[in-house]
């Protein structure tokens, strides 16, 4: 089956530079995808990462280790809008996507 | 372009009575997926439609079950409904063979089992 874990919280103050990490365990592994979701509201696709290294898109960037099983998610200065619930989900095949329980992050002044 | 529309937004019903959820994706994709978002366990994967047929399902009980048109809309029913069957009901979908499997996702519907 598969796992994965991240923080269940995180918070950080506006402009501030936070990482929400990702570590999954899975059989059969073909990319690393991270969902927004604001209190509420439908998920929304950031980004996704199917080899190893750094995407960079605007102010939030994807890191993925496939030797690691391992991924994060680099959101730059910070913007009180920025506050909501953050999910890293594996594709292992089938076109299905595992997600993680997610980490809520919250923005302060 | 329009996006995923769920409907009912909310919907009650008692224990033992069963409940139809629908889903209407962007024009132009064929995938359906239908998640249930239970409160702090995240999204958990229920069940995936392609081209009119059940092309996935996860770990969930039989009386979870659904159906795809040939629109490409879908129907999750919900049968012999439970108390912990209170969640919100995700639908999303996503233009199968990209290689990110973006799913664009619905308002969801909110479910209460009293």
């Amino acid at each position: 089956g598969q796992s994965l874990e991240q923080p269940s919280e995180v918070t950080a103050v506006e402009g501030a530079i936070v990482q929400i990490n990702c570590t999954y365990q899975t059989s059969g592994f073909y990319g690393l995808s991270w969902y927004q979701q604001h209190d509420g509201g439908a998920p929304t696709f950031l980004s996704y990462n199917a080899l190893d290294g750094l995407e960079e898109t605007g102010r939030f960037s994807s890191f993925l280790s496939r030797s690691d099983s391992y991924g994060y998610l680099l959101l730059q200065e910070l913007q009180m809008k920025d506050s909501a619930s953050y999910f890293c989900a594996v594709r292992s095949g089938y076109s299905t996507l595992t997600f993680g329980k997610g980490t809520m992050l919250l923005v302060s002044p | 372009e329009a996006g995923v529309t769920q409907s009912p937004t909310h919907l009650i019903k008692t224990r033992g009575q069963q409940a139809t959820l629908r889903c209407s994706p962007i024009s132009g994709h064929t995938s359906v997926y239908w998640y249930q978002q239970a409160l702090g366990l995240g999204l958990q994967f229920l069940l995936w439609y392609d081209e009119g047929e059940e092309r996935n399902r996860g770990n969930f009980p039989p009386r979870f079950s659904g159906r795809q048109f040939p629109n490409y809309s879908s129907e999750l029913n919900v049968n012999a409904l439970e108390l912990e069957d209170s969640a919100l009901y995700l639908c999303a979908s996503s233009l199968r063979g990209r290689e990110n499997n973006e799913q664009f996702f619905g308002p969801g519907t909110r479910l209460t089992v009293l």
